[in-house]
């Protein structure tokens, strides 16, 4: 059975930093492409970034690029959602999804979601 | 980057109606179209890919259609679990979008 269990988030202040984490069980993991969305409260959904299986080179929405830095352990079965000069509009629910290839693709399992909350 | 837009934002209908909604893309997407449902709380569940591919599990009263940029989502009898919000998501190239969401109503 595919999991995907997001960690690591909560409160932060306008300009400080967090680090979401996630663990995957229940598949290969070094072979899919792995993804970042985010849901603000009363909002559609978002995509963040995405990593493909071997972690080469993330793909970032504009809004966290320069500022966000996704990567992954291939032998923890874990990524990492390294979030840096957060602002208030990056307050969200943070889901990491599996997608259904190496490199891209859709999104058949999503974790429950972290709640990020950026505010002084 | 791909816009997706959906219509209609909001659409109000009855159990057994038949319902459509639409997503238009920015550009030629080929048939690299998924749709979700999403319900309060919960993370989005995946009910078709590669426009028209039924998800295991997902009843058939869903269906896709559509290639390039213009796609349907159609719920032929709505039943009263179907009330939720629908998104589309392209996935053509590495940095996938999502369309803005349809609040499916209860008339």
């Amino acid at each position: 059975e595919v999991q995907l269990v997001e960690s690591g988030g909560g409160l932060v202040q306008p300009g400080g930093s967090l680090r979401l984490s996630c663990a995957a069980s229940g598949f290969t993991f070094s072979s899919y492409a792995m993804s970042w969305v985010r849901q603000a409260p009363g909002k559609g959904l978002e995509w963040v970034s995405v990593i493909s299986g071997s972690g080469g080179s993330p793909f970032y929405a504009d809004s966290v690029k320069g500022r966000f830095t996704f990567s992954r352990d291939n032998y923890r079965n874990t990524l990492y959602l390294q979030m840096n000069s957060l602002r208030a509009e990056d307050t969200a629910v943070y889901f990491c999804a599996k997608a259904s290839s190496y490199d891209t693709g859709y999104f058949q399992y999503w974790g429950q979601g972290t709640l990020v909350t950026v505010s002084s | 980057d791909i816009q997706m837009t959906q219509s209609p934002s909001t659409l109000s209908a009855s159990v057994g109606d038949r319902v459509t909604i639409t997503c238009r893309a920015s550009q030629s997407i080929s048939s690299w179209l998924a749709w979700y449902q999403q319900k309060p709380g919960k993370a989005p569940k995946l009910l078709i890919y590669k426009a028209s591919s039924l998800e295991s599990g997902v009843p058939s009263r869903f269906s896709g259609s559509g290639s390039g940029t213009e796609f349907t989502l159609t719920i032929s009898s709505l039943q009263p679990d179907d009330f939720a919000t629908y998104y589309c998501q392209q996935y053509n190239i590495y940095s996938v979008s999502f369309g803005q969401g349809t609040k499916l109503e209860i008339k």
